[in-house]
């Protein structure tokens, strides 16, 4: 299985740009997705990665490297609407499996 | 709009009943999927679905059981429930697996047992 890292929660100023950071160790990388989850509602869909680089989508960002096993996303002008939780997802193809597996989630505030 | 639906958002259970949650979802997706989320373990897999009547096993399974008669429909089961199985259940649905597709999500469903 995957063994996936986040950090727990971050903190940020309205209008700045922040990095949540997601390291993972696997033995057959398929693809890393983001998703952002605000409290009491579903994930949703951010952001999908399986080739090293950065992959740009209006405000948010999201970057991968495949040898170092690290990818994290890059939220810009970050307003209040940001505070949610933003959970990495690695696939692995090991097995022929191609489930995701999430991280514990990285919870963001954003505050005035 | 595309669309995973859940039968409940808060369900309220004793310990030993039988309890179903439902997710049905509109996009003819083979895939589906029930996690239970809890604070500071995040999502954990506990049965998906790749085709009608197929089922297998994600890292969770024990205390569950799941059915999938239909291609849109993906029913959890807890056939004695128990108050470790307090938590927020989600269904999701998606495209072939080795692919770009992402997961869509229901809503939710909080369950408490008592």
């Amino acid at each position: 299985g995957q063994n996936i890292d986040q950090p727990t929660e971050m903190t940020a100023t309205e209008g700045a740009i922040v990095q949540i950071n997601c390291t993972y160790q696997t033995s057959g990388f398929n693809g890393l997705f983001w998703y952002q989850q605000h409290a009491g509602e579903a994930p949703t869909f951010l952001s999908y990665n399986v080739l090293d680089g950065l992959e740009e989508k209006g405000r948010f960002s999201s970057f991968l490297s495949r040898s170092k096993g690290y990818s994290y996303l890059l939220l810009k002008e970050l307003q209040m609407k940001d505070s949610a939780s933003y959970l990495c997802a690695v696939r692995d193809q090991t097995g022929g499996s191609y489930i995701p597996t999430f991280g514990r989630g990285t919870s963001l505030i954003v505050h005035p | 709009d595309v669309k995973v639906t859940q039968s409940s958002r808060y369900l309220v259970k004793r310990t030993g009943e039988k309890v179903f949650l439902e997710c049905v979802q509109d996009m003819d997706h083979e895939n589906m999927f029930w996690y239970r989320q809890d604070p500071g373990l995040g999502l954990r897999l506990i049965y998906f679905s790749y085709d009608v009547k197929m089922k297998e096993k994600g890292d969770i399974p024990e205390g569950y059981s799941v059915s999938r008669e239909k291609k849109e429909r993906f029913s959890l089961i807890l056939e004695s429930a128990s108050t470790n199985q307090t938590s927020m259940y989600l269904c999701a649905s998606s495209g072939g697996l080795a692919s770009s597709n992402e997961q869509f999500f229901g809503p939710g469903t909080r369950l408490t047992v008592l």
